[in-house]
């Protein structure tokens, strides 16, 4: 198993320019999100999903939109990159409520 | 909505013991986790708790008060691979999602 799997690692947007960040995972997992990681805050939510064709918001939403047509993929959508959108974001699944996640190895993403 | 508080930095010696405080606020509480992240790398699961009382996992332990709204992180016999952030995490009341305190960095010095 290849656990979560996240591409790419290192991405340097200019301000306005759209792009996917790509996640998939191979272990069957129900539950998947999306955290970005800033310094001194620690992680936060962004998208989440309990299934395919299922999606929500979580505390930091504005400025990217996901969807999950198959359980094994979460791409997050950066719809028009902004300055502050400089982050590590972080890909997570878990079989279910009762279980800790497992991340994606990350994607440092620079937008100048 | 949560609020998860925990020390920023700490340094122990190696050998030693140390533990980690974590204290939240929550309007829904269905679990506590412990994460451990070493630097530009992603975290990994270390325990979970729900019910009051100890968790033991070889050197690592975790504690869960409910009521008084605490956890901690208990490591012993440190070594120097233990040098990490330590992520504190309570899932929400419908299970499907953490929220993360800002982390503790561990440093372990010889």
């Amino acid at each position: 198993n290849a656990g979560v799997t996240q591409t790419p690692k290192f991405q340097v947007l200019k301000t306005g320019q759209s792009m996917t960040l790509q996640c998939a995972q191979d272990m069957n997992h129900e539950y998947m999100s999306w955290y970005r990681q800033d310094p001194g805050m620690g992680l936060r939510l962004i998208h989440y999903s309990v299934g395919a064709g299922i999606t929500d918001q979580g505390e930091v939403p504005n400025g990217y939109n996901v969807s999950r047509s198959t359980t094994e993929d979460f791409p997050l959508r950066l719809l028009s990159a902004a300055p502050s959108q400089t982050s590590v974001y972080f890909c997570a699944s878990s079989p279910g409520a009762v279980y800790g996640y497992t991340f994606g190895s990350g994607t440092r993403l620079t937008v100048v | 909505g949560q609020n998860i508080d925990q020390p920023t930095e700490m340094t122990a010696t190696e050998g030693a013991i140390v533990q980690i405080n974590c204290t939240y606020q929550t309007s829904g509480f269905n679990g506590l986790f412990w994460y451990q992240q070493h630097a530009g790398e992603a975290p990994t699961f270390l325990s979970y708790n729900v019910l009051d009382g100890l968790e033991e996992k070889g050197r690592f332990s975790s504690f869960l008060s409910r009521s008084k709204g605490y956890s901690y992180l208990l490591l012993k016999e440190l070594q120097m691979k233990d040098s990490a952030s330590y992520l504190c995490a309570c899932r929400d009341n419908y299970g499907q999602n953490f929220v993360f305190g800002p982390g503790t960095r561990l440093s372990v010095l010889p």
